[in-house]
């Protein structure tokens, strides 16, 4: 079946430190891949997508690049900030309306 | 534009009592979904529903029902709640099948303490 890992957390950050989180998958086909974020206390967001191989998705300074060769979808910012403070999910749907979900990834920037 | 609204939002019960949750999206969307949430686990979907009139099971589907009667709402029930159904639920929602349409969209979330 298909199955998303991501890198697990939580990850604790100076400000302006890089981030990268690591997210692999496995699947049939070509999926489309997500990153959602979750800020505390609130419902999942998308943060940002991409549909098909090489594409790159971005969003608030956040980049992922959908590689099918290596099937990854890793999420990069530059500089973090202390509002970027979330648990960020990588997420792919097959080709369908379910989606699969990796178990999260806790982000603390600390000022 | 409310989105996807969520009712309760918290909520405590006793094991074996009932309780419905409720979800509401005025975007018009065909899918709806309902999700929980745990520690460590990520998102699991519980049921689903492609249409108004029509449900279907997800990962998790035990000790849930859900009903569509109406394609703007996706209930949530719980017939006699176990401890083990203490959780954080999500319902979602989105348009279509295409790649456009497939983004979904999420409910502020139920919580749910079941003593």
């Amino acid at each position: 079946g298909n199955s998303v890992t991501q890198m697990e957390g939580p990850v604790t950050l100076s400000e302006e430190a890089f981030l990268t989180i690591n997210c692999t998958y496995t699947a049939t086909g070509y999926p489309s891949l997500f990153w959602y974020v979750q800020y505390p206390g609130e419902g999942l967001q998308l943060l940002l997508k991409a549909t098909k191989a090489d594409d790159k998705g971005s969003n608030k300074g956040f980049e992922a690049t959908y590689r099918k060769e290596t099937t990854s979808f890793h999420l990069e910012k530059g500089s973090v900030q202390v509002s970027d403070s979330a648990v960020y999910f990588c997420v792919h749907g097959a080709g369908s309306y379910q989606l699969t979900f990796g178990k999260g990834t806790k982000l603390s920037v600390i000022p | 534009n409310a989105g996807v609204t969520q009712t309760p939002k918290f909520r405590v019960l006793k094991t074996g009592q009932s309780m419905t949750l409720l979800c509401a999206q005025d975007m018009n969307h065909e899918y709806m979904y309902w999700y929980r949430q745990d520690p460590g686990m990520g998102l699991r979907l519980i049921h689903y529903s492609v249409g108004e009139g029509t449900t279907a099971k997800g990962e998790v589907p035990d000790g849930y029902n859900v009903s569509r009667l109406k394609k703007q709402n996706f209930l949530l029930g719980l017939e006699s709640a176990a401890p083990s159904q203490t959780s954080v639920y999500f319902c979602a929602s989105n348009k279509g099948f295409a790649s456009d349409q497939e983004t979904q969209y999420f409910g502020p979330g139920t919580r749910l303490l079941v003593l």
